[in-house]
């Protein structure tokens, strides 16, 4: 069974901190690609980035980062010298492309970032 | 560049009216979903279809009913609403499985029913 777990349910920070959110995942397929996506108070669903299980590089865009380490199956989310904007809800995501799962994402629950002026 | 467009954003029904979300994408996808948001849940997958003229349930299918009309087009049918489907209802749309492609989402459609 695939799953993925946002232990952080709320975080809130003051403008300026650095950040992370931190996502674990569960699979025993070998071929699989994570996601993050951000919703913000507007409501849609923005992709951020993706990673398949191949690829352990970790990876900067400005200020976000993912650092990606199988041996503990996580994918966590870094947000340097957050900012005002950067409060939504960001979700962590799975897919397996086999049998019926086939396309599929499995989200986490997300977690709610608060970032104060 | 309308991508994943949802109709409607905002509805309300009561308690045993029947409706249809309407989902289109212009992106030339094979595959299209339906998820719903309730709070502190994440998304779940209600059907989804991985190429025109297939449909499949999803982790909660229940309540549900699906048309791949085309290509573009993929609607959710709720027969006989309930409070419980109270939710926000997300299209999303990809190219097909096995590349690294994302799902992109539409804006989604804030249902509640009385």
């Amino acid at each position: 069974a695939q799953k993925v777990t946002q232990a952080q349910t709320e975080i809130s920070v003051v403008e300026k901190e650095d950040v992370t959110l931190d996502c674990v995942y569960e699979t025993r397929d070998t071929t699989y690609y994570l996601f993050w996506y951000k919703q913000p108070p507007s409501g849609e669903l923005v992709f951020l980035i993706r990673r398949n299980s191949f690829d352990e590089q970790n990876e900067i865009s400005g200020r976000y980062s993912w650092n990606f380490q199988k041996s503990t199956s996580s994918f966590n989310f870094t947000i340097t010298a957050s900012q005002v904007v950067d409060s939504a809800v960001y979700f962590c995501a799975l897919r397996v492309d086999r049998g019926s799962t086939l396309g599929r994402l499995y989200f986490g629950r997300g977690t709610q970032l608060t970032v104060w002026p | 560049n309308a991508g994943v467009t949802q109709t409607p954003k905002f509805q309300v029904l009561k308690t045993g009216q029947s409706m249809t979300l309407q989902c289109a994408q212009d992106m030339n996808h094979n595959s299209m979903y339906w998820y719903r948001q309730d709070p502190g849940m994440g998304l779940r997958l209600i059907y989804y279809s991985a190429s025109e003229g297939t449909t499949d349930k999803g982790e909660v299918p229940n309540g549900y009913n699906v048309s791949r009309l085309n290509k573009r087009e993929f609607s959710l049918r709720l027969e006989s609403a309930a409070p419980s489907q109270t939710s926000v209802y997300f299209c999303a749309s990809s190219e097909a499985p096995r590349t690294n492609q994302p799902q992109h989402f539409g804006d989604g459609t804030r249902l509640s029913i009385l």
